[in-house]
């Protein structure tokens, strides 16, 4: 499949602590990039979201980085909360109407 | 607004059944799409729609199938249930399903195969 996910890697951080979780994505062409956050029992939630045209973007607590040449992107959140306890997926949309998930990362904040 | 409401949230059936899902996305939402997830392969794409066309399909068999109606509300079947179709299936609305229009998700439904 496109999405795979077999081990599912893991964060651990301390209440106040920044999180910084990265994502490789797969296609060069790629023109948007969006982070999803995933509590237990939910759907995947909308976090933020960048275009291939910029490199960074601030939301409230979170920042996303985009590294084109290195097809890399990561999501800051800046004083991790205990309510930040989630998994973290990156998308990818690649045109086509079809958005690309990456396999997420598991955030555990420590009180 | 009331978001992406899915049903039923939970769903057992026995192999060799099928089974419909259903999903309404947000108002005014075009567009639909669909994702199983397991913790094996996580995210999957099973299908976009738009306006009752199918816009994309993932690479599932021909026993996943799907539609759209004129209201946008969506569902998608499962014929001859494997064992292997255990997951969460997400339902997840957009705008017009453009390329910079982020996904909005309902809170799935678990179907367990037996």
């Amino acid at each position: 499949g496109e999405s795979v996910g077999l081990h599912l890697p893991t964060l651990s951080v301390q209440e106040g602590d920044n999180s910084i979780i990265n994502c490789a994505y797969s296609n060069s062409a790629s023109d948007y990039f969006i982070w999803y956050k995933q509590e237990s029992g939910k759907g995947p939630q909308f976090i933020i979201d960048i275009r291939s045209n910029m490199d960074k973007r601030q939301g409230q607590r979170v920042t996303v980085l985009l590294n084109k040449t290195v097809k890399h992107l990561s999501l800051q959140i800046a004083a991790t909360q205990p309510g930040d306890s989630a998994v973290y997926f990156c998308a990818e949309n690649t045109g086509g109407f079809k958005t690309i998930f990456g396999a997420g990362t598991r955030l555990f904040v420590k009180a | 607004k009331a978001g992406v409401t899915q049903t039923p949230r939970y769903l057992i059936k026995t192999r060799g059944q099928q089974v419909t899902l259903s999903c309404s996305p947000i108002s005014g939402h075009r567009s639909v799409s669909w994702y199983q997830q397991t913790p094996g392969q996580g995210l999957q794409f099973l299908f976009e729609y738009f306006s009752e066309t199918q816009r994309n399909k993932g690479n599932f068999p021909g026993r996943f199938s799907g539609r759209q109606f004129s209201n946008s509300r969506s569902e998608m079947n499962v014929s001859t249930l494997e064992l292997g179709d255990s997951a969460l299936y997400l339902c997840a609305s957009s705008l017009l399903g453009e390329m910079d229009s982020p996904l909005h998700f309902g809170n799935g439904t678990r179907l367990t195969v037996t």
